[in-house]
């Protein structure tokens, strides 16, 4: 069954401090992977996706994803945290772009100073 | 270019009745799909409409529609409403031509 696992359901980083949310997944074909973010009583905010090439992405706010196909991973990670990056993360699986997003359970993230 | 609208942004409801959202694509966007976020389930994908017919479906009862006008705008309906129908519903649209999704601001839907 397709499938998106956060391991992680609660990270708390320092601010200034590195950054990495962890994302597996099970797909049965070529995934477009994604990484979505949450702002309390928001919408969701696309920080980068993955659809094919180079397997180490860039997104907005400073953050990129690296996708490991060997692992059905796509971590996404920030070398220095800020405190306005505290929100809840939720990575997401789909067969194709624009289509059914199949999303993980989430990771908070809370920033301490 | 104006993001992806979501009418009315909260409603509350008591059990039995119906409710419907509405959703305002992107300018030029042809798909729409909808999500349900609760606490427990996270988020869930409900349906996806693509010029005016429903192209995927996610695995809700029946008591939850939707369709799209000509316009690209949705609405999704739900019927005989339930208490663990309280939720967030995000609406995303997307152009169609297997681009990412971008999603409203949400309607939160308590129903007592």
């Amino acid at each position: 069954a397709q499938s998106v696992t956060q391991p992680d359901i609660h990270i708390t980083v320092s601010e200034g401090a590195s950054l990495e949310l962890r994302c597996n997944y099970s797909y049965g074909a070529t995934p477009y992977l994604f990484w979505y973010v949450q702002s309390p009583g928001q919408g969701l905010q696309l920080l980068l996706k993955y659809f094919s090439g180079d397997t180490l992405v860039q997104g907005i706010k400073g953050f990129e994803a690296e996708f490991k196909r060997s692992q059905s991973s796509f971590n996404l990670r920030k070398p220095s945290v800020h405190w306005s990056d505290a929100a809840e993360y939720f990575c997401a699986v789909a067969g194709q772009a624009g289509t059914a997003l199949i999303f993980g359970k989430g990771t908070t993230l809370s920033v301490s100073s | 270019k104006a993001g992806v609208t979501q009418t009315p942004r909260y409603l509350i409801k008591t059990r039995g009745q119906q409710v419907t959202l509405s959703c305002s694509p992107i300018s030029g966007h042809r798909s729409v799909s909808w999500y349900q976020q609760t606490p427990g389930q996270g988020l869930q994908f409900l349906f996806e409409y693509f010029s005016e017919t429903q192209r995927n479906k996610g695995n809700f009862p029946g008591r939850f529609s939707g369709r799209q006008f000509s316009n690209s705008r949705s609405e999704m309906n739900v019927s005989t409403l339930e208490l663990g129908d309280s939720a967030l519903y995000l609406c995303a649209s997307s152009p169609g031509g297997g681009q990412e999704q971008f999603f409203g601001p949400g309607t939160r839907l308590t129903v007592l």
